[in-house]
């Protein structure tokens, strides 16, 4: 079973809402990502925890705030978000953080900023 | 220039054809390579891991050229189903940091 799950698939929120999305996998991995796809675009790295750790932020602004409760859950809590951030947002989860090690997506939630 | 370059695209073929996509990749010290397929509106799925051996899986074939820098996908027999978007994807072992080509848009016509 390779199954990443994210929850909501659809989001629509204004500028002054708070919000989160999240990420929930099964399969043991200890590596777990979010990622920002904007249309026609690949995937863009935002954060990546290892081992329920944040080890890699991309820069991202801070009203994108990761939360990796335990090793199964990845949050993103949204807050003061603009348009330009509208985007469909995925998790991913691998073995490890290993340069063989797959990732796997979740289906993703589509988010709107009004 | 681009860490991972794919062909522009997009692809219009009938069914049936054979199509190849390349790939070329920058960083020398890259560790592992992947093809990934992604269908309009959905996530990611991972396709293919590719081997320097060169590695098949049905009527898919991947090739990896080491010296050259240089991936390969080609798909036999197209199907309408194959219509996606393919994404060449190299890991250059920095943490699990993925690095993407710009994706090659495939359309296969009845």
């Amino acid at each position: 079973d390779t199954e990443v799950t994210q929850t909501p698939k659809h989001l629509v929120m204004g500028m002054t809402n708070k919000k989160s999305l999240k990420c929930e996998q099964h399969m043991g991995h200890r590596a777990m990502y979010w990622y920002k796809q904007k249309a026609k675009k690949p995937p863009e790295l935002m954060f990546v925890y290892s081992y329920e750790k944040l080890s890699i932020n991309e820069s991202v602004p801070s009203r994108f705030s990761p939360e990796c409760p335990n090793s199964s859950l990845l949050n993103l809590h949204l807050h003061a978000l603009q348009p330009e951030d509208s985007a469909l947002y995925l998790c991913a989860s691998s073995q490890d953080r290993a340069g063989w090690d797959t990732q796997y997506f979740g289906p993703g939630t589509r988010l709107t900023v009004l | 220039r681009k860490e991972v370059e794919q062909d522009p695209g997009p692809f219009n073929v009938p069914e049936g054809a054979t199509v190849a996509f390349n790939c070329t990749y920058s960083n020398s010290a890259s560790q592992s390579f992947f093809w990934y397929r992604q269908d309009c509106r959905k996530e990611p799925k991972l396709l293919m891991s590719v081997y320097s051996s060169g590695n098949e899986d049905g009527r898919f074939t991947a090739q990896l050229n080491r010296a050259s820098q240089y991936i390969s996908l080609l798909i036999r027999d197209s199907k309408l189903s194959d219509s996606a978007t393919y994404l060449c994807v190299v890991n250059y072992n920095q943490g699990g940091k993925l690095i993407f080509g710009q994706g090659t848009e495939l359309s296969v016509k009845p």
